[in-house]
């Protein structure tokens, strides 16, 4: 079956301090991963995307994410994390239907 | 300047109402989807579209009801027979159908009293 997992629901981090959110996928074959963000009330903004290419995928914000299919994981990562990164972060996978499939999310908190 | 718009922002409803949700892209995308987010939940899909005049149920399409006559707008209606309506609603739209990249809404919140 074709699932996506986000391990955590909530990660806490030190502004300044790495943030690394993780995400794992069930596939048979490798799919189109995204990360989305979504702040409180707002809609989703795509933060970067992986299609084959590069298996290291830069976003926006200096977040990246990086593809390893022998893990079929694609967590993503920020060297340092920063107060307007708090927000909830969500693993989608397109596993080449018409739709997406979401993780639960991730709510990311920063601590001054 | 391009993208998707929904309103209202806040949609308060009483029980046994009907009540339609605003979905309008100036994209030129093809595709539209509505999709319902409730707490600690990832998204899920109502109905989607792929083109003027067609589209087709999702996940959890009971009690919603949608068309599209304007290649720019898919309203979604939230009828009375949805039993537990109020939750986050987002709309999204892609250039085709199947075509990975999805881009969204800024979300309509609603709340039956």
């Amino acid at each position: 079956a074709q699932s996506v997992t986000q391990l955590d629901s909530h990660v806490s981090v030190s502004e300044g301090t790495p943030v690394l959110l993780r995400c794992n996928y069930s596939s048979s074959y490798s799919p189109s991963l995204f990360w989305y963000v979504q702040h409180p009330n707002k809609g989703l903004q795509l933060l970067l995307k992986y299609t084959s290419a590069a298996t290291l995928v830069k976003g926006i914000n200096g977040f990246e994410a990086e593809f390893k299919k022998s893990e079929t994981s694609f967590h993503l990562t920020k060297p340092s994390a920063h107060m307007s990164d708090a927000a909830e972060y969500f693993c989608v996978v397109h596993f080449g239907n018409e739709k997406l499939t979401f993780g639960t999310g991730t709510r990311l908190t920063i601590i001054p | 300047d391009g993208g998707i718009t929904q309103s209202p922002k806040y949609l308060f409803r009483k029980e046994g109402q009907n009540v339609t949700l605003s979905c309008e892209q100036n994209l030129n995308h093809d595709a539209m989807y509505w999709y319902r987010q409730d707490p600690g939940q990832g998204l899920r899909l109502i109905y989607y579209s792929q083109i003027v005049n067609d589209f087709q149920k999702g996940d959890i399409a009971e009690g919603y009801s949608v068309s599209r006559e304007k290649k720019e707008s898919f309203p979604l209606t939230v009828t009375s027979a949805q039993k537990n309506p109020t939750a986050f609603y987002l709309c999204a739209s892609s250039i085709k159908l199947g075509t990975d990249t999805q881009y969204f809404g800024p979300g309509t919140r609603l709340t039956v009293l």
